[in-house]
């Protein structure tokens, strides 16, 4: 079974700090993504990285990083957070054109 | 502007009836579609899907059914089980280029639909 994790369920933090979500997977997936979800908007991709140090602005990169360094693992960095950010932040990976199979989400909330 | 549109925000119906869920697009080109369903606290997972070549793929109780001269396609759930409760997405995938030229499958996914079956 393919496994994604992300770093944390739920997250509170503070207007203007540094927060770093991770994902890692278990599969060897060379692609792997951050969305956003949010009522009435769906899935919003916000980065994308098809391989290792490789990265690819999605649909709304505004306001946040990414880091691939390693095949396994896809860091999402918000450099200062602002409350517009609360979210639930869904990972993903896949090979080449599979499906795409989902972590369970970490629920970030900006104060 | 959103490719792709689910207009139901929510839908519910009896145990053991037809759930019926629906989903719009705008861009012809999209080469393929699909379902995720997603439990609450829980990432979205894949349900099925359809080549934009084909107008119905089935699996188990899961019909999706493409219209390409409507942009339209629908999920068929029968009989509705009371475990089918979930927000059920619809996505579009389309061949895109990134900066550097290389091919990828570029996901386009509908608001979602909260379906509720009740007992």
């Amino acid at each position: 079974d393919v496994k994604v994790t992300q770093s944390s369920r739920y997250l509170v933090k503070r207007t203007g700090e540094k927060v770093f979500l991770e994902c890692v997977q278990d599969m060897d997936h060379e692609n792997m993504f951050w969305y956003r979800q949010d009522p009435g908007l769906g899935l919003r991709l916000i980065y994308f990285s098809y391989d290792v140090k490789m990265k690819e602005k999605g649909d709304i990169p505004e306001g946040y990083s990414v880091s691939r360094e390693k095949k396994e693992r896809f860091s999402l960095i918000l450099e200062s957070a602002s409350t517009n950010q609360t979210s639930m932040y869904l990972c993903a990976s896949r090979l080449a054109t599979d499906t795409q199979y989902f972590g369970p989400g970490t629920r970030l909330t900006v104060l | 502007d959103q490719q792709v549109k689910q207009n139901s925000p929510s839908l519910s119906v009896q145990e053991g009836r037809i759930s019926i869920l629906n989903c719009d697009y705008t861009n012809s080109m999209f080469d393929y579609f699909l379902w995720y369903k997603k439990y609450p606290a829980e990432g979205p997972t894949f349900l099925i899907s359809i080549s934009s070549i084909k107008d119905k793929n089935e699996d188990g109780r899961f019909t999706v059914f493409l219209n390409k001269s409507a942009k339209h396609l629908s999920l068929h759930i029968v009989p509705s089980q009371p475990g089918d409760s979930a927000v059920y997405f619809c996505a579009a995938i389309t061949m895109s280029r990134d900066s550097q030229k290389t091919s990828y499958d570029k996901v386009i996914f509908g608001p979602g639909t909260s379906l509720s079956v009740i007992p």
